[in-house]
């Protein structure tokens, strides 16, 4: 199974809100509501951010959001920091107890 | 607080084998399924290995189905990969992730990864 598409990079300056796509197929993102997203700083431990397309685990800040339309899925991060630089990824169940994740997205703020 | 220290990685050949292992603290273990994630160097993150609650059932990806194996110990709290007929491919940060699962109807998912480790390195080469 091929990873979900995402764009290699977004960018946005302080303050500014940002989306960052998840493109799937019907077999994955558009069968499921299982769509979860990632932030990982180089060198930690990746952690989570959204599950089941836009549910936020406690302690995560609210300007993160989630949204799903058919087979494509979005991170929306409002209010942009510079804390928030890292790499993004999406992550949606297919199916049959497996997983497949996005090629994963750095975003820059500038 | 929830933690998970893997521990195993180092330098092996092609095509020889190795352990990770994964220590789980301050939670009840044995109530959760255990994934390991890995990470290429420069490539993105990749689920590699999924084992249910009580190790009844094990999933794999296609990149490693048949070379590695995924098991727990819900007595001593571990995790552990068994990695065999290792490849250059292989070489990767590896993760051991704590899942979370809903019901769908009455199919148990394991849709999301709620706490990760640090993780630990391997790299194949000769």
């Amino acid at each position: 199974q091929s990873a979900l598409t995402q764009p290699a990079s977004v960018s946005g300056s302080p303050g500014q809100s940002i989306t960052i796509s998840c493109t799937g197929t019907s077999s994955d993102v558009g069968s499921y509501n299982f769509v979860s997203w990632y932030q990982h700083h180089p060198g930690k431990a990746p952690k989570f951010m959204i599950y089941e397309v836009s549910k936020r685990p406690s302690g995560v800040s609210n300007r993160f959001s989630g949204s799903k339309s058919g087979n494509t899925a979005s991170l929306t991060i409002s209010g942009l920091q510079a804390d928030d630089e890292a790499d993004y990824y999406c992550c949606s169940y297919a199916g049959s107890s497996t997983l497949i994740f996005g090629g994963g997205t750095k975003l820059t703020v500038l | 607080q929830v933690q998970l220290v893997e521990s195993g990685g180092g330098v092996v050949q092609p095509g020889r084998s190795l352990r990770l292992s994964c220590a789980a603290s301050a939670f009840t273990f044995s109530n959760y399924g255990m994934h390991w994630v890995r990470q290429a160097p420069g490539k993105g993150l990749e689920w590699v290995a999924l084992i249910w609650y009580d190790g009844s059932d094990k999933y794999y990806a296609d990149s490693v189905k048949g070379r590695f194996t995924i098991s727990r110990d819900n007595s001593k709290n571990t995790l552990s990969l068994h990695m065999n007929s290792l490849r250059a491919e292989d070489t990767a940060v590896y993760y051991c992730v704590r899942s979370l699962a809903s019901y769908s109807g009455d199919d148990l998912i394991n849709h999301a990864f709620d706490v990760w480790g640090h993780g630990t390195t391997v790299t194949v080469s000769s």
